[in-house]
């Protein structure tokens, strides 16, 4: 089946630098969700990408939708401890979400 | 604000019990889910179902039944745990409509010895 692969895989920054995460397929995908899931929480949505190119900012966070539609990103920029946490991307097929494997995210002070 | 709530926080059971999970959403959405997270492997989905009485197999359904008899509730069942099933269970819920958002429950950190 379709398959979201994710990297890296784990990720520590420094307070205060930027950092991307990606996400990858094989095959064009029609759409893509981003979670956030803290330390000990649960995942929470974050943004939905439909267009090819598409862009969307939340503060610090910028989110992007390759023009090809096989691939996202994830930019935090100014990276603060309240970003830590593991970021999952997934497509939605139907009623279902594939997700990516995450990337987990730890901030140095 | 959509609540999923999940009947226990923490499960310890024995190999060979039967094990149920509960879970409940306040929203009245048709689609419910059930997934296990595993450290490295994201989520999977075991089950879901997108009306009363309805079900889908998901990516991994092999040990697991789910019982959806009213719309708020969905029900992972374990019917002879194993030790490979100790996981964490993410329950989720969304309305049925296309690329639409999914609502997690806290989670259900279950342990089988």
């Amino acid at each position: 089946g379709q398959q979201v692969m994710q990297i890296p895989q784990y990720q520590h920054v420094q307070e205060g630098e930027d950092f991307t995460t990606y996400c990858n397929s094989s095959t064009t995908l029609s759409n893509i969700q981003w979670y956030k899931q803290r330390p000990g929480g649960h995942p929470v949505f974050l943004i939905q990408l439909v267009k090819s190119g598409e862009v969307k900012k939340q503060k610090r966070l910028t989110f992007q939708f390759g023009e090809a539609k096989k691939n996202s990103s994830l930019h935090i920029t100014a990276t603060q401890t309240t970003d830590v946490g593991t970021y999952f991307c997934a497509e939605a097929a139907g009623n279902k979400l594939t997700f990516g494997g995450g990337t987990r995210v730890l901030v140095k002070p | 604000d959509v609540k999923v709530t999940q009947s226990s926080r923490y499960l310890v059971k024995r190999t060979g019990e039967k094990v149920f999970l509960e879970c409940v959403q306040d929203m009245d959405h048709e689609n419910m889910f059930w997934y296990r997270q595993d450290p490295g492997l994201g989520l999977r989905l075991i089950y879901f179902s997108y009306d009363v009485k309805m079900k889908e197999k998901g990516d991994i359904p092999e040990g697991y039944s789910v019982s959806r008899e009213k719309k708020e509730r969905f029900s992972l069942i374990l019917e002879s745990a194993s030790t490979n099933q100790t996981s964490m269970y993410l329950c989720a819920s969304s309305l049925r409509v296309r690329y639409n958002e999914q609502f997690f429950g806290p989670g259900t950190r279950l342990t089988v010895l």
